[in-house]
């Protein structure tokens, strides 16, 4: 039988344009959010963080945006490359003193040439 | 640096069998991380060390995972005995301070049979 697994978001992009992954959490005592790439076949790679007494930050060619009223992270990713294709996961440290991280369920970003 | 190191990279035994991961994480950092990714359950951490000692092991699914980190320099990730559901990629990572980025490993592939 069919196996049931997480549904992966999927976003595809043309290469040269601007990409942006959403991510929601839900707990609002959360004070650290990481965005991180997995290739495949890779373990996932650290591409930006940000906490949570800021609401923007920006690194080479990407930028994350938390709101935290909604309870909303999103990473931004401006001209967009071929290795930019991946799975992309935001993950969230709950819980302060403790560095347990909490990933989300991932969104695959394919770019296409 | 060589990055976190983990072996083997793949590991396919038969169900009730024992199986050993192994980790080495990156020199200097003093807290390690496993975790296992499933296309059901995503990324979930297993455990945590800080300077060698367990600090949150409320990811490990039960009696038959045990984890342990002799020296600042190698831990395992023990399951015994193993079972199908047990198949997943399973993840190292370490951090050089509480708050910074985990660096990942390459993972482990298991595949129970």
């Amino acid at each position: 039988g069919e196996s049931v697994g997480l549904h992966l978001p999927t976003l595809s992009v043309q290469e040269g344009d601007n990409s942006i992954i959403n991510c929601a959490y839900s707990n609002s005592a959360s004070d650290y959010f990481i965005w991180y790439k997995q290739e495949s076949g890779k373990g996932p790679q650290f591409i930006i963080d940000i906490r949570s007494n800021m609401d923007k930050r920006q690194g080479q060619r990407v930028t994350v945006l938390l709101n935290k009223t909604v309870k909303h992270l999103s990473l931004q990713i401006a001209a967009t490359q071929p290795g930019d294709s991946a799975v992309y996961f935001c993950a969230e440290n709950r819980e302060r003193g403790n560095e347990k991280l909490t990933f989300g369920t991932g969104t695959r970003l394919t770019i296409i040439p | 640096d060589a990055g976190v190191i983990q072996s083997p990279r793949h590991e396919v035994t038969e169900m009730g069998q024992e199986v050993t991961l192994r980790c080495k994480p990156i020199s200097g950092h003093n807290s390690l991380f496993w975790y296992r990714q499933t296309m059901m359950r995503g990324l979930e951490l297993l455990i945590y060390f800080n300077n060698n000692v367990p600090i949150d092991d409320s990811g490990m699914p039960e009696d038959r995972f045990s984890a342990k980190m002799p020296n600042a320099s190698f831990s395992t990730l023990k399951i015994q005995p193993s079972e199908p559901r047990d198949s997943a990629v399973y993840f190292c990572a370490s951090s050089s301070a509480s708050g910074d980025e985990q660096f990942f490993g390459p993972g482990t592939r298991l595949t129970v049979l």
